[in-house]
């Protein structure tokens, strides 16, 4: 089992959807969480981190759930800007960062 | 501009040749990384460095090699390309390993070996 799973997609929505991404890690020993954005043949940036209690940023809300061990993101009110992969990503303390392979948004007009 | 800054941006290599790819940042940051990207796998951490001076293997580390002499450059060396080393390759920095989780990436280096 990967460290960190995520549906690859694609999820077409139409713009002003709601959409929901997932992301399983499997080491109860992660400690920090977060959310980066990748463009079409673009480096990947961060969007946000994932704090236990659940945090907004704008149109966009991650939670975290660690008893199951899964983190959720997700986008009211998508924009065609929003067309991008996002990257769940795990920090198991002092070791480098652990990447899903990503989720593929698409954002239909 | 601040930030980090790779190249060549692209390159075609024949097989067998030996390739350095250059990553240089000016945020002071302590850790560096190496990353592939390939359709499919996703982000894979080749080599990456906690400080000046020292080193460590990620998930994928066959075949490349890295040195980090200074704080500002972290080149990755491709000893006798291999065309299963054909990949956008990333390099970033953070300002420390451990709970940041804020990566800054270069703009990436696509490598084609034939």
């Amino acid at each position: 089992r990967k460290e960190v799973e995520q549906d690859p997609g694609p999820f077409n929505v139409p713009e002003g959807a709601t959409v929901a991404f997932n992301c399983t890690y499997s080491n109860s020993a992660s400690q920090s969480f977060f959310w980066y954005r990748q463009d079409c043949r673009k480096e990947p940036k961060l969007l946000m981190s994932v704090y236990s209690s659940g945090n907004e940023d704008g149109r966009f809300t991650a939670q975290l759930n660690r008893a199951s061990q899964y983190i959720s993101l997700l986008i009211r009110d998508s924009k065609l800007s929003d067309s991008a992969t996002y990257l769940c990503v795990v920090n198991r303390g002092n070791t480098p960062l652990v990447f899903g392979k990503g989720t593929r948004l698409s954002v239909i007009a | 501009i601040a930030g980090i800054t790779q190249a060549p941006t692209s390159q075609i290599l024949a097989a067998g040749r030996r390739m350095t790819l250059r990553c240089t940042q000016d945020m002071r940051h302590n850790a560096m990384y190496w990353y592939r990207q390939d359709l499919g796998l996703g982000l894979r951490l080749i080599h990456y460095s906690n400080t000046a001076g020292t080193t460590g293997k990620g998930e994928v580390p066959d075949g490349y090699s890295v040195s980090r002499a200074n704080t500002d450059d972290f080149p990755l060396t491709l000893a006798s390309a291999v065309p299963s080393q054909t990949s956008v390759y990333f390099c970033a920095s953070s300002v420390q390993q451990g709970n940041t989780g804020e990566l800054f990436f270069g703009e990436g280096s696509r490598l084609t070996v034939l």
